[in-house]
């Protein structure tokens, strides 16, 4: 799977937008961009994953660039119980293909 | 529909205890990881296993450690004479049989806290 980088942290204002950058400049044509955090002391939870659209649901945003080389996710309305570590992950969609963290962005809404 | 169950969810274990922690998949899901995260590190993966079969341990110390997924009932994380130093979170995630495209991926439990004292 292809290698992401992400800022380490960023802080948030309460209420406004969080936009959380991801670089994945050798990512493959068959891989997807997933996105995933893990608040405090929990499991990692899904949050969105996409290919070269945009995608939303109704936890965030997801915009890939066209060259599918970087990716922004988008928590539109930030709150507090968004504080956690947020992961960009690109893998192949393949049964059993395991997902590989990095260190993530570790954010931070304050208010 | 249950999501991945582990337990349980604090372990206390003195050194050179045996620590066995359960993961029972979602329903429908025959794939099952592990991943340990120590305290103030990331995610590592640790093991891969499907139905009585270990498909990928390239993440599990070398010694006193071992997974199994029997046919019937949950997955097994093993650790024998524990050390301090096997302290730490760990995670079981599940994933379906078919891929294919809009799958979520991965889905999580809460996880174990080993603490050996």
């Amino acid at each position: 799977d292809a290698k992401t980088t992400q800022p380490p942290s960023m802080d948030c204002a309460e209420g406004r937008a969080a936009n959380l950058p991801c670089n994945h400049s050798t990512i493959s044509g068959n891989e997807y961009v997933y996105w995933y955090r893990q608040i405090h002391s929990q499991g990692p939870q899904y949050i969105i994953h996409g290919l070269k659209n945009n995608e939303t649901n109704e936890m965030a945003s997801l915009i890939i660039t066209e060259d599918r080389k970087s990716s922004t996710l988008i928590l539109p309305h930030a709150t507090l119980r968004d504080t956690a570590v947020y992961y960009c992950i690109v893998r192949v969609v393949a049964a059993g293909n395991k997902l590989t963290f990095g260190g993530g962005t570790r954010v931070l809404v304050k208010p | 529909n249950a999501g991945v169950m582990q337990n349980p969810r604090h372990l206390v274990r003195r050194r050179g205890q045996e620590a066995r922690l359960r993961c029972s998949p979602m329903k429908g899901h025959s794939h099952v990881y592990w991943y340990r995260q120590l305290p103030e590190e990331g995610l590592k993966f640790m093991v891969y296993l499907q139905k009585e079969n270990i498909i990928d341990e390239s993440g599990m110390p070398k010694e006193r450690f071992s997974a199994e997924f029997p046919k019937e009932g949950p997955s097994i994380l093993r650790i024998q004479q524990v050390v301090r130093g096997d302290s730490a979170a760990y995670f079981c995630a599940s994933s379906p049989d078919q891929a294919g495209q809009g799958n979520y991926g991965y889905t999580f439990g809460s996880g174990t806290r080993l603490t050996v004292v």
